[in-house]
């Protein structure tokens, strides 16, 4: 049995790159969630997809951060102009439409230099 | 506002040794309580919830939880600590459910939780 997975787990950039983090989240999950998480914090909300739909985005700490969910499944969170402060692991989350327990992936780490 | 505390950084224990691993929260209405374990490089695996009914949650590994609503607490307890629940600890909260039924998650900071041979 599949659990959240995401792609890649540790990523280093130059500042001013792209990126893009991706989740797979477990199959036939409906919401998926994006959670920030600096290091010694607690994670950060970012976003929130029910199917396709982003019904919440308030987290996203600026217009640089952008996330999708096209056909339900896969999520991409893409991150522009990437600066210092968005060094951080990248929490991907999915819970089923029967139960509040969200499923976390093993994240991935962002470096950026 | 929703929020978490977790008012210890870290808590100590001798293997054997009961733990209790402390958490408040503040929301409106009923609150949904989680708590997770973060070991090392890997992501959050859930340990247990409150959602309703029984104050005393049972979950994995052996730990259990008491929801306190007078106190708005919700602590993590292990009759006996094995060295190998050394580890971070996060209690969370579902925020409230708003016109698009958002069900995110409030999150402490997180005690380090060290149990000694």
């Amino acid at each position: 049995g599949a659990g959240v997975s995401q792609s890649p787990r540790y990523k280093v950039a130059k500042r001013g790159q792209d990126v893009a983090l991706r989740c797979d989240p477990i199959s036939g999950h409906v919401s998926l969630f994006w959670y920030q998480q600096a290091l010694g914090q607690g994670p950060e909300f970012l976003t929130y997809f029910q199917n396709e739909a982003q019904l919440d985005k308030s987290g996203l700490p600026s217009d640089r951060f952008f996330a999708e969910r096209p056909e339900g499944s896969v999520s991409t969170l893409k991150i522009q102009r990437t600066q210092q402060e968005d060094s951080a692991v990248y929490l991907c989350a999915s819970t089923g439409a029967s139960t509040d327990t969200q499923y976390f992936g093993p994240g991935t780490r962002l470096t950026v230099l | 506002a929703q929020s978490v505390a977790q008012p210890e950084d870290q808590v100590n224990v001798a293997e054997g040794n009961p733990l209790t691993v402390k958490c408040t929260y503040s929301v409106s209405g009923n609150p949904y309580l989680f708590w997770y374990v973060q070991y090392p490089n890997r992501g959050l695996q859930f340990l247990l919830k409150y959602i309703t009914g029984d104050n005393l949650v049972k979950g994995s590994y052996g730990f259990e939880a008491e929801f306190n609503k007078s106190q708005t607490s919700f602590h993590l307890k292990k009759p006996s600590a094995l060295v190998s629940d050394s580890a971070l600890y996060f209690c969370a909260v579902r925020g409230l459910i708003n016109a698009g039924n958002n069900r995110k998650l409030i999150w402490g900071l997180g005690t380090s939780l060290a149990v000694n041979p």
